[in-house]
């Protein structure tokens, strides 16, 4: 079976240090990846989509970055946070081919910045 | 501009049925999905349609008219694990999804 998984859950940071999100599914191959932020009270923000090794697509200019440097693993980073860059960041995958397949979501990662 | 509407919050009684609307506006459309997510966890899938009319899956049931860029979602025989919010989604002309904001869902004794 597929899993997904996503670490840290939970980090505090001080405003202008770097960020590393990490992502890796498995039991799939060739998947589509996604990140997502969710901010409280609002929907879930599309930051950045793979749909495969080294291929990125950004949604929104920002002072994020995503790479995919093997086939299952997708990273968030950042080089300097900001305030604004607090929230819920959820990693996730769907079946490449299948566009209107559910996506399955890793178990998130809350980030606080200070 | 594309747009997903839901009510913020609702409350509901444990047993009893509730019934939560989205509304759309989107550019395109290739199903829409409806996902729970508890407090402080990741959103879970629940249901997806693409053709108008019910899909009933145990005490869950989804509804879709897309004629009127509407559907709800009906709960059955509330639980307070029940409890969650529920985010209403629509996929757009491009696949990408468009989500809504999310109703949270209180259940009381």
């Amino acid at each position: 079976s597929q899993t997904i998984h996503q670490w840290p859950a939970t980090l505090v940071q001080p405003v202008g240090s770097p960020l590393s999100l990490e992502c890796t599914v498995e039991g799939t191959s060739n998947p589509n990846l996604y990140w997502y932020r969710q901010a409280a009270g609002r929907g879930l923000q599309l930051l950045f989509y793979s749909v495969g090794i080294g291929q990125i697509s950004s949604e929104v200019p920002q002072n994020l970055s995503a790479s995919r440097p093997q086939d299952r693993q997708f990273i968030l980073s950042s080089k300097k946070l900001l305030l604004s860059d607090s929230g819920f960041y959820l990693c996730a995958w769907r079946d490449r081919g299948l566009d209107t397949g559910e996506l399955f979501f890793g178990e998130g990662s809350r980030l606080t910045v200070l | 501009g594309q747009n997903i509407d839901q009510p913020t919050e609702m409350t509901a009684t444990e047993g009893a049925i509730v019934q939560i609307n989205c509304t759309y506006q989107t550019s395109g459309f290739n199903g829409l999905f409806w996902y729970q997510q508890h407090a402080g966890e990741a959103p879970t899938f629940l249901s997806y349609n693409v053709l108008d009319g019910l899909e009933e899956k145990g005490r869950f049931s989804s509804f879709l008219s897309r004629s009127k860029g509407y559907s709800y979602l009906l709960l059955k025989e509330l639980q307070m694990k029940d409890s969650a919010s529920y985010l209403c989604a629509v996929l757009d002309s491009n696949y990408q999804l468009i989500w809504g904001a999310g109703t949270k869902l209180i259940i009381k004794p």
